[in-house]
Order: structure tokens, then sequence, then C-alpha cells
């Protein structure tokens, strides 16, 4: 079984400030781990995704996540916020082979940028 | 373009009624799934389908069924809605790649 636990439901930000969401995984197989944006009245979009490959993984609009398995981590960063970056970011966790796409979401966290 | 649409964006019914939520996706996807999204509580998996006429329980299945005749059409059956029922449904595709792709999302009001 797995599960995905997003620390903080909002973060605010200033723009041109860094951005760090928090996503903490338990898996009982190595997991594969996705960031999903979901910009408002819009279905959920792939920010990026780490499927046991480089452990620093660059996705879009600038966002990059590390995989730490010592700490069973998959952390958001991008270095400088825009306006545009406002909306909800999931992370979500399979185990992958036949289960792609079964995959546990965590509970979104808000982001909120301010000029 | 890829894409999964979703038939119905806004949808308001009764108690007791019986809903049909339709999802097609143009990219010849094997894989088909419904989530359902509530604040605070993410995305949790209703249901889902590798393959034509197959289908499995995702993590909260009570209360609704599936069908899925053809590979691009996934529907979602609510065959007695209810007030708990009041959610967003998202409805999602993906080809073994690891992405999941989905569509703009149903919103069910149940009164």
């Amino acid at each position: 079984a797995q599960s995905v636990t997003q620390l903080g439901s909002h973060v605010s930000v200033s723009e041109g400030a860094l951005v760090l969401l928090r996503c903490n995984y338990s898996s009982s197989v190595p997991p594969y781990l996705f960031w999903y944006v979901q910009y408002p009245n819009q279905g959920l979009q792939l920010l990026l995704k780490y499927t046991s490959a480089a452990t620093l993984v660059k996705g879009i609009n600038g966002f990059e996540a590390e995989f730490k398995k010592s700490e069973t981590s998959f952390h958001l960063t991008k270095p400088s916020a825009h306006m545009s970056d406002a909306a909800e970011y999931f992370c979500a966790v399979t185990p992958g082979g036949t289960s792609y796409g079964k995959l546990t979401f965590g509970q979104g966290t808000i982001l909120t940028v301010h000029p | 373009d890829v894409k999964v649409t979703q038939s119905s964006r806004y949808l308001v019914k009764r108690t007791g009624e019986k809903v049909f939520l339709e999802c097609v996706q143009d990219m010849d996807h094997e894989n088909m799934f419904w989530y359902r999204q509530d604040p605070g509580l993410g995305l949790r998996l209703i249901y889902f389908s590798y393959d034509v006429k197959m289908k499995e329980k995702g993590d909260i299945p009570e209360g609704y069924s599936v069908s899925r005749e053809k590979k691009e059409r996934f529907s979602l059956i609510l065959e007695s809605a209810s007030t708990n029922q009041t959610s967003m449904y998202l409805c999602a595709s993906t080809s073994n790649t690891g992405e999941l792709f989905f569509g703009e999302g149903s919103r069910l009001t149940v009164l």
C-alpha cells in the first residue's frame, strides 16, 4: 500500500521568492512519484515525474523536484515564483508496472503568489 | 492535441436520481480512470478499467458503477444519487507511460 502527505494545505509566497511545496510518501515497493498542477476550473496537468532514473527531476514552467529515498520525500521547488504559478498542486505515488494510472494523491496544496 | 472530454461540466440532480457521467478519450489509451476530488481530501480513485468490458474497484467504489463498452469511452454511473456524492468528478486515461491525462472535470450537485 502507498500513501502521500503534503505538508501545508496553503502556501503563500511573494512574486520572485522561492517556492517550496513539501511531499512525503510511503510505499512498500520502489515508487513512481508525480507532481500535478490544477488551475482554476481545469483538470490536472502533469508537472514532472520520477520513475527511478535521475533523482533530480526537471519539469515544466521551471519547476523541479528531488527524490530522497532516505527521507521518503519528493519536494517541489521553483527558484522564483510568478503570478501565473498560483494554482493547486498535488503530489501522487504509484507502484508503477501494471498499476499505471492507479495513483494515490495527496490532499493538495494551494499556492498563492502575492505581487 | 490529445484530449479527454467529459460531456457535462456542471450538473444538478435530485436525491435518488440516476446519474450518468460520460468520458471520451481520443488517444487510443487502454487504461481509464474515474477519480473524485473533494477539498482537503485530494483525489480518490472510484473505479478504473484496463480494457474494454473490464473494470476494477478503486478505493471508494460504494454507490458507483461503471461501463466500458468501447475503448475510448468510460462512463460513471450513480444508480441513486445522494447528497454525499456532491463533488467534482475527474476522468483520466493513460497508456502505461505513467502520465495521466485528465478531463476538465464534472461538478455534480445533488440536492
